[in-house]
């Protein structure tokens, strides 16, 4: 178990590109999680999955933003027409769904739009 | 009205002495509290988790939980210059989907 993967570790995009970042959670863990985190702020909740099903999106979430877990395992997090208020770092944490509220996180995917 | 507020600091202490972290939140729903980790670059660490009124302690550290002033705590004790991180405070919302995240106050242990 190697723990929460993500990928790419850092991505740079000119604006109005479209990005996408991966995560691979714990495999045992049923939940999936995608958060966003600015220089001094705490991760902001994006959306989460059980399993396959997509069960909440934050309302800041805009429709240029759209996330998949298509079998239940990895999951992708596409922005398309990147904005330059999109950078930040990108995290993914996972949970089993006993013990639910315990989050591992990712290392994070860090994007820079020029 | 953020719904998990802390202040940001810098909380700065000398090396053994004991750091106080504090945070507030709003949704009374919320049963579930969480102490995160994060150095400066890197993903937030989970130190410790508290569900019930009163004290937990693990180590060094111990959390602290009044539902009813709707306040967290955490107390590190012999606060080593490695503590110097960012101490994020989570609350599990009241619908149980999601942990809401204050904005973290960094601690700086000086030698």
């Amino acid at each position: 178990d190697t723990g929460v993967s993500q990928d790419p570790r850092h991505k740079i995009t000119k604006r109005g590109q479209n990005v996408t970042f991966r995560c691979d959670p714990i495999s045992e863990h049923n939940r999936l999680y995608w958060y966003r985190q600015t220089l001094g702020q705490g991760p902001e909740f994006l959306t989460y999955f059980q399993n396959e099903a997509q069960l909440e999106k934050s309302r800041l979430l805009s429709d240029r933003f759209s996330a998949e877990r298509p079998k239940g395992s990895f999951s992708t997090l596409e922005i398309q027409r990147t904005e330059q208020g999109d950078s930040a770092m990108y995290l993914c944490a996972s949970s089993p769904v006993r013990g639910a509220n315990v989050l591992t996180f990712g290392a994070g995917s860090r994007l820079t739009v020029l | 009205q953020k719904e998990v507020e802390q202040n940001s600091g810098p909380l700065s202490v000398p090396e053994g002495a004991i750091a106080s972290l504090n945070c507030t939140y709003s949704d009374r729903g919320s049963q579930s509290f969480f102490w995160y980790r994060q150095y400066s670059g890197k993903s937030p660490e989970l130190i410790m988790s508290i569900y019930s009124n009163g004290d937990k302690e693990d180590g060094r550290f111990t959390a602290q939980l009044n539902k009813a002033s709707q306040y967290v705590s955490l107390l590190i004790r012999d606060s080593q210059p490695s503590d110097s991180a960012t101490y994020l405070c989570a609350a599990l919302s009241g619908g149980y989907n999601k942990l809401i995240f204050g904005a973290g106050t960094r601690l700086a242990v000086h030698p």
